[in-house]
């Protein structure tokens, strides 16, 4: 069964940091990874898929690394800002969506 | 113009009745979703249809009936609701079914289901 974690649980830091959220997984025979961020009171919204034969995938101030022999996979924010605070959410598939229970950032003005 | 979109937003209602969430997707995406998300924000997959047809039916109660009637909708009803049942509920789709590499999801804004 798979089983994925998020690491930390919670993170607050002040504006303009470079930040990393982890992700790991237990099985790694896995099709993509798909990363999202949920706003309170909303839906979610994806930001960035690595297919199981990438590395990794870029999008603006972004960047999302796979490595899927050791299960495991980073979310890289450069230069964060207020607008960043939100649950950041990992989920694999394989033939249906695991998520893990998020990750909440705080950026602080 | 909204992708996924779901009504209504909230639902508050008592044990024992029955209710309908409706979602709707104008991707032009063969796959949708229902997810719930407990007060723990924990996100589980429910259903899945393709093309009008079930392909993933987790373990959910037989309360729960989802309705595909074109490839465009997917509606959840659930019977003798229970307070079990408060949590929000996600409709999402894809263009890809699950096991495609490819299969980017995009979920709709939620409906608040709260059971008295």
């Amino acid at each position: 069964k798979q089983e994925v974690t998020q690491i930390p649980a919670a993170l607050s830091v002040p504006e303009g940091e470079n930040l990393v959220l982890n992700c790991s997984f237990t099985d790694s025979a896995i099709y993509n990874l798909q990363w999202f961020r949920q706003d309170p009171g909303k839906g979610l919204t994806s930001l960035l898929l690595i297919q199981s034969s990438q590395r990794e995938q870029t999008s603006g101030r972004l960047n999302a690394s796979l490595d899927k022999s050791s299960g495991r996979s980073t979310l890289y924010i450069a230069a964060s800002q207020p607008g960043d605070s939100a649950t950041y959410l990992c989920a694999v598939s394989r033939n249906k969506l695991v998520f893990g229970a998020g990750t909440i950032l705080r950026v602080k003005s | 113009d909204t992708a996924v979109s779901q009504t209504p937003k909230y639902l508050v209602t008592q044990m024992g009745n029955d209710k309908s969430i409706k979602c709707e997707q104008n991707l032009g995406h063969d796959t949708m979703y229902w997810y719930k998300q407990d007060s723990k924000k924990f996100l589980k997959i429910m259903f899945s249809y393709n093309n009008k047809e079930l392909i993933i039916n987790e373990t959910v109660p037989n309360r729960f009936s989802p309705k595909s009637p074109d490839k465009a909708h997917l509606n959840l009803h659930i019977n003798s609701l229970e307070l079990g049942d408060s949590a929000v509920y996600f409709c999402a789709s894809s263009q890809e079914t699950p096991g495609a590499g490819n299969n980017e999801q995009f979920f709709g804004p939620g409906t608040r289901l709260t059971v008295l």
